[in-house]
């Protein structure tokens, strides 16, 4: 049971350039998100899926797609990159547990934008 | 005003006492709360949930929550060199969605 896995772990990028973050999760939970994590910034949500599907924005969507490929798989796509994406990416899934609903983080994909 | 607010620290501890971590927030609807550990150039990783008033404990851990203040906490018993990391506190703000604080930075010295 791998829990939330992410590729790649680290990728450098001109500006400009294209590419696609690939999430995947092998626990069967339906919520999957997608966050950049800034130094001083915390942690803040680009997009989330709910569920197979569905797709919506959080905090931070612009410059991002996304892609829910399935119930396993959520894909993060910066189609222009710029200097301001430079961050750590995580990919997270959730399920309820009691009252609400627990996030698992994967481990992180270090993206710099020159 | 952020919605969840924490001192960014460090902390610095003795090895063995007691650490106390503090998070406040805004939205007085929120009704789950979250205590993740992330060590450096890592993923964080769940530590604690809390939902009710009260005091929570799990192991050396003891989460804390008053609804009424808008506070929430962290502490850590017999603090450990290992337990050096930051430590980010969440809030459900509904839908799935986590809110999560800044971190606070903890270091637990020999």
């Amino acid at each position: 049971n791998a829990g939330v896995t992410q590729t790649p772990k680290f990728q450098v990028l001109k500006t400009g350039q294209s590419m696609t973050l690939q999430c995947a999760q092998d626990m069967n939970h339906n919520s999957m998100y997608w966050y950049r994590q800034d130094p001083g910034m915390g942690l803040r949500l680009i997009y989330y899926s709910a569920s197979e599907g569905t797709t919506d924005k959080g905090e931070v969507p612009n410059g991002y797609n996304v892609s829910r490929l399935n119930k396993r798989e959520f894909s993060l796509r910066l189609e222009s990159a710029a200097p301001s994406q430079t961050s750590v990416y995580f990919c997270a899934s959730s399920e309820f547990r009691t009252a609400s609903y627990e996030q698992y983080f994967g481990p992180g994909t270090r993206l710099t934008v020159t | 005003q952020k919605e969840v607010e924490q001192n960014s620290g460090p902390l610095s501890v003795p090895e063995g006492a007691i650490a106390s971590l503090n998070c406040t927030y805004s939205d007085r609807v929120s009704q789950s709360f979250f205590w993740y550990r992330q060590y450096s150039g890592k993923s964080p990783e769940l530590i604690m949930s809390i939902y009710s008033n009260g005091d929570k404990e799990d192991g050396r851990f003891t989460a804390q929550l008053n609804k009424a203040s808008q506070y929430v906490s962290l502490l850590i018993r017999d603090s450990q060199p290992s337990d050096s990391a930051t430590y980010l506190c969440a809030v459900n703000t509904g839908f799935q969605k986590l809110v999560f604080g800044t971190g606070t930075r903890l270091l637990v010295s020999p």
